[in-house]
């Protein structure tokens, strides 16, 4: 079974540029999840999809971030204008349904980005 | 809010030596909770999970306990290997809190020969 598919890899931009980054959850799964990891911290959830529906973005900067996941299936994050502060790890995780508490998640490899 | 606290790394072992990271965790609700792996070079990958109190995960040689009088989750392993060698996170998942992972910082393990 084909894992979690994360583009690009590596970003680097200068601050103030746009970015955006893409998933492709593992096949079925209904709940996709995009997470912010900087250095030396543990991920942070910035928003959650249920199919093509948010459940929780109440972590995700509205002002610069947005994300979207039409057809419930692929999902792309923005971040416009990028600020110093937002280079990390963005971490994107499926699970085959996220209102099961212990419904394990799946992480991609991360998109690691450094803005100049 | 959901919170989860683990020791601070990095942590150097030699091969085959005992291993313990301590994880404690402060939640609203009941959560379920999880060992997150790692290693250089490679993304998050589940090690081990418990879903209710007194509940053992175990993967790999690891193993945690469910402690709900400590709220604690602390991951072990008898005799570790430098393939061991990496970052482990300890995580809650709790309804309440929408079923999102919360994330400790992640302890580094380095194992030596």
């Amino acid at each position: 079974e084909a894992g979690v598919a994360q583009s690009p890899r590596y970003k680097i931009i200068e601050k103030r540029q746009s970015v955006a980054f893409w998933c492709n959850p593992i096949s079925g799964h209904a709940t996709l999840y995009w997470y912010q990891q900087i250095l030396g911290q543990g991920p942070k959830l910035l928003i959650q999809f249920q199919n093509n529906g948010v459940v929780d973005d109440s972590q995700l900067p509205k002002d610069r971030f947005s994300a979207e996941r039409l057809k419930g299936v692929d999902s792309t994050l923005k971040i416009q204008p990028a600020k110093l502060e937002d280079s990390a790890v963005y971490l994107c995780a499926s699970s085959l349904d996220g209102l099961y508490i212990s419904n394990e998640q799946f992480f991609g490899p991360g998109t690691r980005l450094t803005v100049l | 809010g959901d919170s989860v606290t683990q020791m601070e790394g990095p942590v150097t072992l030699s091969e085959e030596a005992f291993l313990t990271i301590n994880c404690t965790y402060t939640a609203t609700g009941y959560p379920s909770l999880f060992w997150y792996v790692q290693y250089p070079g490679e993304g998050l990958q589940l090690l081990l999970k418990a879903t209710k109190a007194d509940d053992k995960g175990s993967n790999k040689g690891f193993e945690a306990t469910y402690r709900k009088e400590t709220t604690s989750f602390h991951l072990e392993k008898g005799s570790v290997q430098v393939s061991d060698s990496a970052v482990y996170f300890c995580a809650l998942s709790d309804r309440e809190g929408g079923n999102k992972l919360t994330f400790g910082t992640g302890t580094q393990l380095k194992v030596e020969l």
